[in-house]
Formats: C-alpha cells, structure tokens, sequence
C-alpha cells in the first residue's frame, strides 16, 4: 500500500500570508504512460463532504481560486494557498489514485494566527 | 450539475447488515467510476471500495469479504451492501466520483452500536 504522510498535522497561519502543506507518498505516484502524477488536494470544512482543489498534482480545479497552488513530482508534493484568507480555515487531505487501495494522508488542520 | 445523493445509512447493531445507495444526476453515469468513502467521527479519510465503469472491482482490506459494491448504470446509482457490520465500520459513507474523487455526495450516516 502506498502511505501519503502530510506535514504538519497543524498549521496556524496570519491572514494574508503564506500556508504550505507538504505530502509525501511511499512510493511515485508519476503514471509515466499518462506523464502525470495521480495525485489530488481537498479541503474540508466542518459538517461538508471534501472539495477537490488540485488534481494532478498541480492542475486547479474549475472555480478554485487561484490563491491555492499544487507543485512536486514523484513522492513530494506541495499544496501552497499565497494569501489565507478566512474562508481557507479547513483540513485539508492529499490523496494518491496510482494504485489501489487508494489513501490519503492523515489531514492538515489550518487554522488562523 | 453533477449530484450525488446517498441514502441508506442508520443505526445497526454489531453483525447487522445495511445497504447504501447513492443516487448520481449530472453526468454520464455509465462512463464513470465510482467510490466510496468513509469518515470515522473526528477522523480522517478512509477509500472504501472502487467499481469501475465496466465493474471492475476493487475493496480495502478492512471490508473486505463483508462489503459489496455493485452498480446499476440504467437508473444511475451505486450501491454498498455491507454485512458483517462492526462498530469501527462507524462512520460517514461518502459516494464519490472517478478515481480522483472529483464529485462528492453529503454522506450517509452509518453507526453500529448495540
């Protein structure tokens, strides 16, 4: 099985600044036939199911703002938000599909300083 | 717009059964893989079970030999059967789309408690 292990667990950042949230698998998660990396970024909010922000590691999905970044290869991945705002407060979880069974990391609660 | 709806879940006691569904609209469901997911009270994310768009299948170890996953792509809906109910099977039971996990429901509730 492939481990995803996120750090920090926590994170408590000012408005305005910066937020990074590191991920990192066991094994790749690169699909060389597809040359992308099978890995996704989501935000939880209290009560709510998950919300995909970054799928292929660094592709924004429709409607995200672009405050939040995905970047890495391979085993590293980073899920960078430029200029927390107050609505970014969440866990956030990143995710591999490479391979069955399909994990994620243990989450990362934002919070603001 | 894409909508997932799961039903199903409730209060079982330990070795009871249940069977989730999970109602898609929005997309073309038959093209699609399907997932679920679950989420223990204050826990993280746990994948569940995968079926491809042609049934191909795929469980965790957890649930496996207790869990069945199947399909039904003429009424657009995913269904979880789950026997063998333990009280670590507690959780949130999210359907959700493609192995990206793109589109989620709201979840179902399933507690298993005497």
């Amino acid at each position: 099985d492939i481990v995803m292990t996120q750090s920090p667990d926590s994170l408590a950042v000012s408005l305005g600044e910066r937020a990074t949230i590191n991920c990192k698998s066991s094994q790749s998660v690169f699909y060389r036939s597809k040359n992308q990396n099978y890995l996704t970024w989501y935000q939880q909010k209290p009560g709510q199911p998950p919300k995909l922000l970054i799928y292929w590691a660094s592709t924004r999905e429709s409607g995200v703002p672009d405050r939040f970044s995905g970047s890495g290869s391979g085993t590293d991945f980073t899920l960078t938000i430029s200029s927390l705002q107050a609505e970014d407060v969440a866990v956030y979880y990143c995710h591999q599909y490479y391979s069955t069974p399909y994990t994620f990391g243990q989450g990362t609660k934002l919070e603001i300083k | 717009e894409v909508q997932l709806v799961e039903s199903g879940g409730g209060l079982v006691q330990p070795g009871g059964s249940l069977r989730l569904s999970c109602a898609a609209s929005g997309f073309t469901f038959s093209t699609y893989s399907m997932n679920w997911v679950r989420q223990a009270p204050g826990k993280g994310l746990e994948w569940v079970s995968y079926i491809s768009s042609t049934s191909t299948i795929y469980y965790a170890d957890s649930v496996k030999g207790r869990f069945t996953i199947s399909r039904d792509n003429v009424n657009k809906s995913l269904f979880l059967q789950m026997n063998g109910l333990r009280a670590e099977d507690t959780a949130v039971y999210y359907c959700a789309r493609d192995g990206s996990l793109d589109f989620w429901g709201q979840g179902t509730l399933v507690t298993v408690s005497s």
